[in-house]
């Protein structure tokens, strides 16, 4: 079983959806969860970090459900420029920065 | 714009070359890392610097040597490449190297072994 798992997609929806991509790790000692978005062929630029309490940022919700070991990203009024594959990163804990990076959800805004 | 500043952009290299990839950050962070990642695969990672010492070694072949100069610089030293080694070769920094900080890429070299 993979350490982070993602529904590859692709996420075909036109502008203006709503769209929800979800998560889920398998160590329950991982402490801190990221969203990033990586557009094709360039590097991954964090979107937001995820809390237990759950965060929003403009169009964006994250939340965390430790008990079910489940992250979840809600984009609402999808626009054209945020067609890009999100990666849903852990960090694995035990004392180092170490990032563990599911394969990725790929969004694609039509208009 | 991204804050971690990577250079070359693009690189082609013979198996028997020797070449070296760059990385500098100037936010201050005191871990600095490199990662490889093929096309349609997430980012793996290669090697982790905490405080400018090495405390991460993914079991990269020898023919990758990482070297930090200083905490701002991240080298990564490349010899007797193979084909398969041609990927995107992404640095990252985060605020220190033992906690849950997010990391920051800079934009990668792309590299093609011939």
């Amino acid at each position: 079983r993979k350490e982070v798992e993602q529904d590859p997609g692709p996420f075909n929806v036109p502008e203006g959806a709503t769209v929800a991509f979800n998560c889920t790790y398998s160590n329950s000692a991982s402490q801190s969860f990221f969203w990033y978005r990586q557009d094709c062929r360039k590097e991954p630029k964090l979107l937001m970090s995820v809390y237990s309490s759950g965060n929003e940022d403009g169009r964006f919700t994250a939340q965390l459900n430790r008990a079910s070991q489940y992250i979840s990203l809600l984009i609402r009024d999808s626009k054209l420029s945020d067609s890009a594959t999100y990666l849903c990163v852990v960090n694995r804990g035990g004392g180092y920065n170490k990032l563990i990076f599911g394969a990725g959800t790929r969004l694609a805004v039509h208009p | 714009d991204t804050e971690v500043t990577q250079t070359p952009k693009h690189l082609v290299m013979g198996m028997t070359n020797k070449k070296s990839l760059k990385c500098e950050q100037h936010m201050g962070h005191r871990a600095m890392y490199w990662y490889k990642q093929k096309a349609k695969k997430p980012p793996e990672l290669m090697f982790v610097y905490s405080y400018e010492k090495l405390s991460i070694n993914e079991s990269v072949p020898s023919r990758f040597s990482p070297e930090c100069p200083n905490s701002s610089l991240l080298n990564l030293h490349l010899h007797a490449l193979q084909p398969e080694d041609s990927a995107l070769y992404l640095c990252a920094s985060s605020q220190e190297g033992d906690g849950d900080q997010p990391q920051h890429f800079g934009d990668g070299t792309r590299l093609s072994i011939l």
